[in-house]
């Protein structure tokens, strides 16, 4: 069974600073990776998606990156703004008899102070 | 597009009483995911479709949750009888295909008192 986890759980950090965020796989057997924000009451907005052939995906000040091996992804934000305060998931598309089937990691609050 | 949407976005109900949650895909999306987020719990898949079929519905809590999709452009998760525990924000997601993004609708936040 696929098990996802984010670290750390809540980040604390000030504006401008650069972060990582990780998640780990258990399975290394997947499609792919997809990168949400939450932001508090809403919906989740996909961020990045990175398939299994793909090392790394750029979006502004977004970059993921992926090593399926290992089981690992970071998504790494540039130059925080406090804007960019949400909860971050993270999914894996897995492959198998779950075809299609995405399963999350719990998230990690991040919380950007002017 | 419209993106996913869902109905409706609140639902407040009492114990024992039928729920229906509604959610229309995307056009042209052949997987549709619905999804339970609690504090607790985290986002928990509950069930999905590929083509109007289910293929996994083994994150369906028990057999008072039961789940339709009687077309490509429309799909149901159905609570009878509901209980406090239910109390959650479900989600419904689509996509095209295996290997592409998914989109998630905005949720519908139901209380069961």
């Amino acid at each position: 069974k696929q098990e996802v986890t984010q670290i750390p759980a809540a980040l604390s950090v000030p504006e401008g600073e650069n972060l990582v965020l990780n998640c780990s796989f258990t399975d290394s057997a997947i499609y792919n990776l997809q990168w949400f924000r939450q932001d508090p009451g809403k919906g989740l907005t996909s961020l990045l998606l990175i398939q299994s052939s793909q090392r790394e995906q750029t979006s502004g000040r977004l970059n993921a990156s992926l090593d399926k091996s290992s089981g690992r992804s970071t998504l790494y934000i540039a130059a925080s703004q406090p804007g960019d305060s949400a909860t971050y998931l993270c999914a894996v598309n897995a492959g198998g008899t779950s075809y299609g089937k995405l399963t999350f990691g719990q998230g990690t609050i991040l919380t950007v102070h002017p | 597009d419209a993106g996913v949407i869902q109905s409706p976005r609140h639902e407040v109900t009492e114990m024992g009483q039928e729920v229906t949650l509604r959610c229309k895909p995307i056009s042209g999306h052949d997987y549709l995911f619905w999804y339970r987020q609690t504090m607790m719990r985290g986002l928990e898949l509950l069930i999905y479709f590929n083509n109007n079929v289910p293929i996994d519905d083994s994150g369906m809590p028990e057999d008072r949750f039961s789940a339709k999709m009687p077309n490509a452009s429309f799909s149901t998760l159905k609570i009878q009888p509901s209980e406090p525990r239910d109390s959650a924000v479900y989600f419904c997601a689509s996509k095209i295909g295996m290997v592409t993004e998914a989109f998630f609708g905005q949720g519908t936040r139901l209380t069961v008192v």
